[in-house]
């Protein structure tokens, strides 16, 4: 089953506001990607996260890996309209490939 | 230059057919992964092959099949199909593995929208 949950599920924000998406994993991951997809399409990768408490940004993205590799947020600050899809994390435990089940992002204009 | 490209892109198959979905990795990528996303879902990993060797597979029943070619191409096939089989499977195409497996970014392709009646 499903072993790296991702809350909340769905986040309504009106534009300009913030959004963070939440990834928790049941087993210490090697490692976790984060992908976006929107409506329609496929997931477009986005970051990728190894190290403990490592923290990358991408303009107005932030990532964090959790100090037990077992956690992981996306922060995205001041949303726009073009924010709008699904942001999956993935996370890689043992010989297996985990994405998480996704947050639906919706930006109110 | 060309991404990922899978074909078909859409599907009907009727129960206990058995089929075959392709995927062709990005030029020098070595490394072809599949996934099944069902509606409103996570991709679920399904497999990883490297250099035609199957390096991962996830929690599906053998009625899940895969190869790789010597070209890097791939190909999944499901036998015995089943209503619940019915979802978008997406290919995934990497240029190596590192350290680790999965350890580099995953180029999806437009996935194979798959409807099993």
């Amino acid at each position: 089953g499903q072993q790296v949950m991702q809350i909340p599920q769905y986040q309504h924000v009106q534009e300009g506001e913030d959004f963070t998406t939440y990834c928790n994993s049941s087993t210490t991951l090697s490692n976790i990607q984060w992908y976006k997809q929107r409506p329609g399409g496929h997931p477009v990768f986005l970051i990728q996260l190894v190290k403990s408490g490592e923290v990358k940004k991408q303009k107005r993205l932030t990532f964090q890996f959790g100090e037990a590799k077992k956690n992981s947020s996306l922060h995205i600050t001041a949303t726009q309209t073009t924010d709008v899809g699904t942001y999956f994390c993935a996370g890689v435990t043992g010989n297996q490939f985990y994405f998480g089940t996704g947050t639906s992002l919706t930006v109110i204009p | 230059d060309a991404g990922v490209t899978q074909s078909p892109t859409h599907l009907i198959k009727t129960r206990g057919q058995q089929v075959t979905l392709r995927c062709s990795p990005i030029s020098g990528h070595k490394s072809v992964s599949w996934y099944q996303q069902v509606l409103g879902q996570g991709p679920q990993f399904i497999f990883q092959y490297y250099e035609k060797e199957e390096r991962g597979r996830g929690n599906f029943p053998d009625r899940f099949s895969a190869r790789q070619f010597p070209n890097y191409s791939s190909e999944l096939n499901v036998n015995a199909l089943l209503l619940g089989d019915s979802a978008l499977y997406l290919c995934a195409s990497s240029p190596y593995l590192t350290t680790g497996f999965m350890n580099t970014e995953a180029f999806f392709g437009q996935g194979t929208r798959l409807t099993v009646v």
